[in-house]
């Protein structure tokens, strides 16, 4: 079954600094990657998804994502954080090649913005 | 907001008893899959179903079951109710069962 990994549960960063959000995918066969944000007593909210298309993903709220085969890796950054940006992350796969559309998550990432 | 509805947004029950949640997803949408959101497991697929017909299945506990009605529409039913059952469960639809998929906000259950 396809998983992902999220390196490090809690990150906090200055106002204005790159967001750097960490996720690791085991498959062999590339899957589609999706990144959400979840903000404190709402539902989760697509950030951005991989699909096959482009490596480098552009999604919303100034977010992005590359996505490296070669380190099977789907990091998300954001050049500039805002205080807004503060919420828990997860990155998710599905494998679409095996008829398989649920969605696996990561076990979160919580972001905290200092001023 | 994702035009995903779930009621209830909060529910507090005994130990032993029965829950119905509820999930209208988007116009259109015929895809509705269910999740469970706890401290200690994280986020959990429980079930698909699309168009009426379950797809999928995850961890999902015997003493739960859910069905797709239909005008699409979903119901989680939760039965003997255990402490352990207190988390968040979410409902997410899409189009196809392929397509992207939408959250709703959530329900909130707590067994005391």
């Amino acid at each position: 079954a396809q998983s992902v990994t999220q390196l490090g549960s809690h990150v906090s960063v200055s106002e204005g600094a790159l967001v750097l959000l960490r996720c690791n995918y085991s498959s062999s066969v590339p899957p589609y990657l999706f990144w959400y944000v979840q903000y404190p007593n709402q539902g989760l909210q697509l950030l951005l998804k991989y699909t096959s298309a482009a490596t480098l993903v552009k999604g919303i709220n100034g977010f992005e994502a590359e996505f490296k085969k070669s380190e099977t890796s789907f990091h998300l950054t954001k050049p500039s954080a805002h205080m807004s940006d503060a919420a828990e992350y997860f990155c998710a796969v599905s494998d679409p090649h095996r008829g398989d559309y649920k969605l696996s998550f990561g076990a979160g990432t919580t972001v905290t913005v200092r001023a | 907001d994702s035009g995903v509805t779930q009621t209830p947004k909060h529910l507090i029950t005994a130990t032993g008893q029965r829950v119905t949640l509820r999930c209208s997803p988007r116009s259109g949408d015929l895809s509705v899959y269910w999740y469970q959101q706890s401290l200690d497991q994280g986020l959990q697929f429980l079930i698909q179903y699309y168009n009426g017909e379950e797809r999928a299945k995850g961890n999902i506990l015997e003493r739960f079951s859910a069905q797709q009605f239909p005008d699409l529409h979903s119901e989680l039913n939760l039965s003997s109710l255990e402490l352990g059952d207190s988390a968040l469960y979410f409902c997410a639809s899409s189009v196809w069962a392929n397509t992207e998929a939408f959250f709703g906000q959530g329900t909130r259950l707590t067994v005391v």
